[in-house]
């Protein structure tokens, strides 16, 4: 079946520093690759997708490249912000289009 | 575009009492819709998929006498549930997707926290 590995939590940095979660996959198709956000108390906010090899999906300075030699999808930023401040979920879905499958979600906590 | 409402956005009832969470897509029609149980500090747990017009299908454990899923219009779909217990206190999320699009997105809603007690 599905599966998506995220790196564990929770991740702490200092404004301005560079972001990055792992985030690994199996499938058994070619799935589309999703990176989500959910802010305390909220639902899930696409951040990026990417729906093929090598794509890069962008949104908000977040970046994601999608490697299929590697089967991974990590979620990269530049210099993050306190209002980054979420937890950051890995999801794929097949092309067949059933369901949505999540990895456990990383708290980021971003400090001033 | 593209956005998700949900109703209440939280609930307290007392146990033994039945609650009904609304979801609903605003500017699309939603061929499909998810509703998802999250556990604080966990990930989104599907607990079943409806298509308009059809049943529900739920997920392996869970009770669908004890959470009722209607998906009667293409934007509105409800999850009741039954004789609550503390138990079922929890974070719920609905996700819509408009199949005719060819796309497998999913766009969610804000999420109902229900607190029974």
């Amino acid at each position: 079946g599905n599966s998506v590995t995220q790196m564990e939590g929770p991740v702490t940095l200092s404004e301005e520093a560079f972001l990055t979660i792992n985030c690994t996959y199996t499938a058994t198709g070619y799935p589309s690759l999703f990176w989500y956000v959910q802010y305390p108390g909220e639902g899930l906010q696409l951040l990026l997708k990417a729906t093929k090899a090598d794509d890069k999906g962008s949104n908000k300075g977040f970046e994601a490249t999608y490697r299929k030699e590697t089967t991974s999808f990590h979620l990269e930023k530049g210099s993050v912000q306190v209002s980054d401040s979420a937890v950051y979920f890995c999801a794929l879905i097949e092309t067949s289009g059933s369901r949505l499958t999540f990895g456990e979600g990383t708290q980021l906590t971003v400090n001033p | 575009g593209a956005v998700v409402s949900q109703h209440p956005s939280w609930v307290i009832c007392k146990s033994g009492t039945s609650v009904k969470i609304e979801c609903r897509s605003l500017d699309f029609q939603a061929t499909t819709m998810f509703w998802y149980r999250q556990f604080p500090k966990q990930s989104l747990m599907l607990m079943a998929t409806s298509n308009e017009g059809s049943k529900a299908t739920y997920e392996q454990g869970v009770e669908k006498d004890k959470f009722l899923i209607n998906h009667a219009s293409l934007t509105l779909s409800t999850l009741t549930v039954t004789s609550a217990h503390p138990e079922d206190s929890s974070f719920y999320i609905c996700s819509a997707r408009q199949d005719s699009l060819g796309s497998y997105e999913q766009y969610f809603g804000p999420g109902t926290r229900l607190t029974v007690t």
